[in-house]
């Protein structure tokens, strides 16, 4: 099966720093998967951050980025500044195969606690 | 504007009481899911739909029916709801480039 593995619960940050949330995937299928990163800010919904449907290529979105790198299996989230306004639970997801029996299913990493502090 | 809309966002019910939990979607979409999310689990998937009339098995549907009677609805049922499902639901709808996802109802089964 699938399976997005998401090593830190929370990280914490001082606002400007730089920040990275590790994010690595499994996956059972011949197929590259797609790769996403979701975010719920306190009080909200699930929102899409940032997807990457190609392997090599890179996502970015409100100054985040994330490289799909299918050699090592990992789309790791970084930002070279955060603010405050960045605190938010993130999370890791694959899905969307693009060959094959295509359901439209994620697979969602445990999420990552980010807190920014000022 | 795309938009997945949850009722209720939040629910309190008793052990062995019915639950159901609705979704309505103004994207046309064919496909259509339910989540749940748990600290230290992230989402997992209950059940899903590739249009009306259509209901599948995610990875953890025990304990829980879905209906789908059009296109825009999509429902998760409990029908004896019990203190292990108290969590965060999701419903989301879309294709495989990125699904939307609702607001979330807050469930506690008491």
């Amino acid at each position: 099966g699938d399976s997005v593995t998401q090593t830190e619960g929370q990280v914490t940050v001082s606002e400007s720093k730089s920040l990275i949330i590790n994010c690595t995937y499994s996956t059972t299928s011949i197929a590259y998967p797609n790769l996403f990163w979701y975010v719920r800010y306190p009080g909200e919904g699930l929102q899409l951050l940032l997807k990457v449907i190609t392997a090599g290529q890179k996502g970015s979105s409100r100054g985040f980025e994330a490289t799909y790198n299918k050699e090592t299996t990992s789309f790791h989230l970084q930002k070279a500044s955060v603010q405050e306004s960045d605190s938010a639970v993130y999370y890791c997801a694959l899905g969307g195969f693009n060959t094959g029996a295509n359901t439209g299913k994620l697979t969602f990493g445990h999420g990552t606690i980010l807190r920014v502090h000022p | 504007e795309a938009a997945v809309t949850q009722s209720p966002r939040n629910k309190v019910a008793v052990t062995g009481g019915k639950v159901t939990l609705s979704c309505n979607q103004t994207n046309n979409h064919n496909n259509m899911y339910w989540y749940r999310q748990d600290t230290g689990h992230g989402l997992r998937l209950i059940h899903y739909s590739y249009g009306a009339g259509s209901t599948e098995k995610g990875d953890i549907p025990d304990g829980y029916k879905a209906s789908r009677p059009s296109q825009e609805n999509f429902s998760l049922i409990l029908e004896l709801a019990t203190p292990s499902q108290t969590s965060v639901y999701f419903c989301a709808s879309g294709t495989n480039q990125a699904p939307l996802f609702g607001e979330g109802t807050r469930l506690s089964v008491l």
